[in-house]
């Protein structure tokens, strides 16, 4: 399972765009990108998930460069709900491997008014 | 919808102890994994299954064994309970999307302190 890099903590304010950044230069041809967001004494919830360009949903966007060695999940407008760890996860997705992720330590969104 | 299901929510142990950590899903998912998660760190995998009646050891195993008789079904137990073993646990299932890929769903966590 490929390893992946991002920044330990992040602060926003309310109502700006928030881009957070991942770093994972072995990815293997058959490796999925996914983000999670946690709230305290919660699990983990799937954000969004990706393989490669541009994928976007009610709640993100995920941005994947062609080369596929990093990739940006990208919060608009956030508020202050949006405090959270955020973990990038990279893994075979396809074969169940999803299932067997590693986790890293995550980046800590700190929202403020 | 219950989605995953874990019981019990919190549960204090003295060392040496047995228990089992139930884990249910409704969704009809294969695949199905049990992460601890220590505080401040990420979650890391203990064991993992990829259908009824196959299991396979993750990172952090020892200490805890699983079974999958069920689809819908994957306790975790531990042998005899070690202060190293004080974590929250989560359990979690997913099926396989042939468009979305794996999207996996966690319960709501096991809070279990070894004494």
């Amino acid at each position: 399972l490929a390893k992946t890099t991002q920044p330990i903590s992040m602060d926003s304010y309310e109502g700006q765009e928030v881009n957070i950044t991942c770093s994972h230069n072995n990815i293997a041809t058959n490796d999925y990108i996914t983000w999670y967001q946690q709230f305290p004494s919660q699990g983990p919830r799937f954000i969004i998930q990706g393989y490669k360009t541009k994928v976007t949903n009610e709640v993100a966007s995920l941005f994947i460069p062609a080369d596929r060695k990093s990739s940006t999940l990208s919060l608009p407008r956030v508020s202050l709900s949006d405090t959270a760890v955020y973990y990038c996860l990279v893994g075979d997705m396809g074969t169940g491997g999803g299932n067997k992720l590693t986790f890293g330590t995550g980046t800590q969104l700190k929202v403020e008014l | 919808n219950a989605g995953v299901t874990q019981t019990p929510k919190f549960q204090v142990l003295k060392t040496g102890q047995s228990m089992t950590l139930q884990c249910a899903q409704d969704m009809n998912h294969e695949y199905m994994s049990w992460y601890r998660q220590d505080p401040g760190m990420g979650l890391r995998l203990i064991h993992y299954s990829v259908g009824a009646g196959i299991t396979d050891q993750g990172e952090v195993p020892n200490g805890y064994n699983v079974s999958r008789s069920t689809t819908e079904d994957f306790p975790l137990r531990l042998l005899s309970a070690a202060p190293s073993q004080t974590s929250v646990y989560f359990c979690a299932s997913s099926y396989l999307d042939s468009l979305s890929g794996n999207t996996i769903y966690f319960g709501e966590g096991s809070w279990l302190t070894v004494v």
